[in-house]
């Protein structure tokens, strides 16, 4: 099993240019989620799934959009990139039940860098 | 929305003696409190969780407390070893969420 996957694993944009960040996972886990890491700010979560054609948003989802056409994968896009959107971006996977989380296992991560 | 704070930000110890990091959360209906390990360009693993139906849980040199009345949870790592070295978070969900909301993270240092 390869977990969950990310690509790409480094990727620098100029400010208004859009892109796709890419995750996978092969476990099987309906819930699927986005987050971002800053220091000092610990991980923040941009968007999360609990299944195919269901997404929400988590506590910072401006500038982001997100579909999950399939159990395995869930893109993350970025519309028009801003400065303030360089961060490294982790992708997590879990098995899920209504009201209650399970451990989340994290891609290697996306290194991304506005400029 | 739920908040979690997280203290110290860093922290230092002697090899062989403990370490505690302690997090408070704001919602009094949180029900889960995990714990991740980050080693230094590395993903974020899980060390150990504890619900909200327990008020300890230990794995090896590990344990987690929880003390609702307070809204805090301690991680306790005994006879701490260099390769204990890395980024702790801690993170609280709540039911009904079905979202992490996580702590801004403990640079912990084990001195040889």
């Amino acid at each position: 099993n390869a977990g969950v996957t990310q690509t790409p694993k480094f990727q620098v944009l100029k400010t208004g240019q859009s892109m796709t960040l890419q995750c996978a996972q092969d476990m099987n886990h309906e819930y699927m989620s986005w987050y971002r890491q800053d220091p000092g700010m610990g991980l923040r979560l941009i968007h999360y799934s609990v299944g195919a054609g269901i997404t929400d948003q988590g506590e910072v989802p401006n500038g982001y959009n997100v579909s999950r056409s399939t159990t395995e994968d869930f893109p993350l896009r970025l519309l028009s990139a801003a400065p303030s959107q360089t961060s490294v971006y982790f992708c997590a996977s879990s098995y899920v039940e209504p009201g209650h989380l399970y451990e989340q296992y994290f891609g290697p991560g996306t290194r991304l860098t506005v400029t | 929305g739920e908040n979690v704070e997280q203290h110290p930000s860093t922290l230092s110890v002697q090899e062989g003696d403990s370490a505690v990091i302690k997090c408070t959360y704001s919602d009094s209906a949180s029900n889960y409190f995990p714990w991740y390990k980050q080693e230094l360009g590395k993903r974020p693993q899980l060390i150990i969780d504890i619900r909200s139906n327990v008020g300890e849980k230990k794995d090896q040199r590990i344990a987690v407390t929880l003390n609702k009345t307070a809204k805090h949870f301690s991680l306790h790592i005994t006879e701490t070893q260099p390769e204990d070295s890395a980024v702790y978070f801690c993170a609280a969900s709540w039911k009904g969420a079905q979202k992490l909301v996580f702590g801004q993270g403990t640079r912990l240092t084990i001195n040889p």
